[in-house]
């Protein structure tokens, strides 16, 4: 049982490169999230899907895109990548928003030098 | 943005003795509370969620109380083991379920527990 796969799991990139990353679940659930997670900060959403075809931002949306392309798989993109985007990226999903709880990804850790 | 504080940010417990530590949230409109367990170089893993004022939950030797009044969720470890050592992170929806799971994270308690 896969559960939520992410990839890549570690990536370099150069200022101004672009990249996506996949996040694909398998528990058939509804809801899906990118979370970045920061020394000192915690974990903190970047964008949601409630469901199949919406996405919305969270606390830190800016230079970053999704892209929820079926109820199984919901990319983050970095356009034009930023020494402040090294971090390590989370994807989760629920079945039931707010009272369900959170099956996370081994996540992926990404430099931008 | 939602205020969850968790204290202390880190606790070492010897080995067989029992600890807990502390979540705080807005207690205005309560809707549930996560609590997950986050070992290093791993994913954080859901240990409870809780929505009812006087609620307690138990996982093996893990149990947590919620008082929604005052807004503050208890996570005792009862006879630590090394395998305990992770950062334990609470989470809060937003007031009335609103805006679909949008958890703000506390900053953790990363708790060591010595041999």
């Amino acid at each position: 049982n896969a559960g939520v796969t992410q990839t890549p799991k570690f990536q370099v990139l150069k200022t101004g490169q672009s990249m996506t990353l996949q996040c694909a679940q398998d528990m058939n659930h509804n809801s899906m999230y990118w979370y970045r997670q920061d020394p000192g900060m915690g974990l903190r959403l970047i964008y949601y899907s409630a469901s199949e075809g919406t996405t919305d931002k969270g606390e830190v949306p800016n230079g970053y895109n999704v892209s929820r392309l079926n109820k199984r798989e919901f990319s983050l993109r970095l356009e034009s990548a930023a020494p402040s985007q090294t971090s390590v990226y989370f994807c989760a999903s629920t079945r039931q928003p707010n009272t369900g709880e959170l099956f996370f990804g081994e996540g992926s850790r990404l430099t931008v030098l | 943005i939602l205020n969850v504080e968790q204290s202390p940010q880190s606790l070492h417990v010897q080995e067989g003795d029992s600890t807990n530590f502390t979540c705080s949230f807005p207690s205005s409109n309560f809707y549930a509370l996560h609590w997950y367990r986050w070992e290093t170089a791993k994913s954080p893993e859901a240990l409870f969620v809780m929505t009812l004022n006087g609620d307690e939950k138990k996982k093996g030797r893990i149990s947590a109380t919620l008082n929604t009044k005052e807004g503050y969720s208890y996570l005792y470890i009862k006879g630590s083991q090394p395998e305990d050592s992770a950062t334990y992170l609470c989470a809060f929806p937003p007031p009335n379920g609103a805006a679909g799971n949008k958890l703000t994270f506390g900053g953790g308690t990363r708790v060591l527990v010595k041999p």
